[in-house]
């Protein structure tokens, strides 16, 4: 079975620092584009960015450059979302998707979400 | 970046009754690399269309898509009761790629 598997749910205060991350199985990891996608709470979809494990290309939406980084380790199947300084605005669910095919296309499989709350 | 606009923002519809959703881009959608979602509350989306009228894996028939360029629609033929969500279009055609605000469909 194809899936995707996030870590779970983080609570923190601002200023920390965070790593979340998506475990893909079932499929040939390195050859799938995997993006992540923040929702605001009560609120609509955001594509953040999108990385290709085979060999770390990396791009981001602008509203998110410089504000998160994704990263991938090719040889245990995963993905990362980190900040290194966590604000209260960045409280959301993150959702890891997989892109259809070997390209930057529409998301086929998502995992369940990591819900991030940042508070004092 | 490509804003893309959905109407209405809530449709309450009946079981049984055809929904008919839009979506708008601002300009083109390159080669009509366009999807659509189904979200339902506690849930992750759900992929239901791409390349504007491309059943994904495992979607009934009763979901059609269909447009080109700017305006694009998302048909549920007869609602069935689990089909009471919220639909979200997004444009991969373009970095950044972007999603509309969502369509609520409720029952009436």
């Amino acid at each position: 079975e194809v899936q995707l598997v996030q870590s779970g749910a983080e609570v923190k205060k601002p200023g920390e620092s965070l790593k979340i991350s998506c475990k893909g199985s079932g499929y040939n990891f390195t050859s799938y584009w995997i993006g992540w996608v923040r929702q605001l709470p009560g609120k609509g979809l955001e594509w953040m960015g999108t990385i290709y494990p085979g060999d770390s290309d990396t791009r981001y939406s602008p509203s998110f450059q410089g504000q998160v980084t994704i990263s991938a380790d090719k040889s245990i199947r995963t993905a990362y979302l980190q900040w290194s300084s966590l604000k209260a605005s960045d409280t959301a669910m993150y959702y890891c998707a997989r892109h259809i095919a070997a390209a930057m296309s529409a998301f086929d499989i998502w995992d369940q979400g990591t819900m991030v709350t940042v508070s004092s | 970046e490509i804003v893309l606009t959905q109407s209405p923002v809530t449709l309450s519809l009946s079981p049984g009754e055809r929904a008919t959703l839009s979506c708008r881009a601002s300009q083109s959608v390159s080669s009509s690399y366009l999807a659509w979602y189904q979200q339902k509350p506690g849930q992750a989306p759900r992929l239901l269309i791409y390349g504007a009228s491309s059943r994904a894996t495992g979607i009934p028939d009763r979901f059609s898509g269909s447009g080109s360029g700017t305006d694009f629609t998302l048909t549920i033929s007869r609602l069935e009761p689990e089909d009471f969500a919220v639909y979200y279009c997004q444009q991969y055609g373009s970095s950044p790629f972007t999603f509309g605000p969502g369509t609520k469909v409720d029952i009436k």
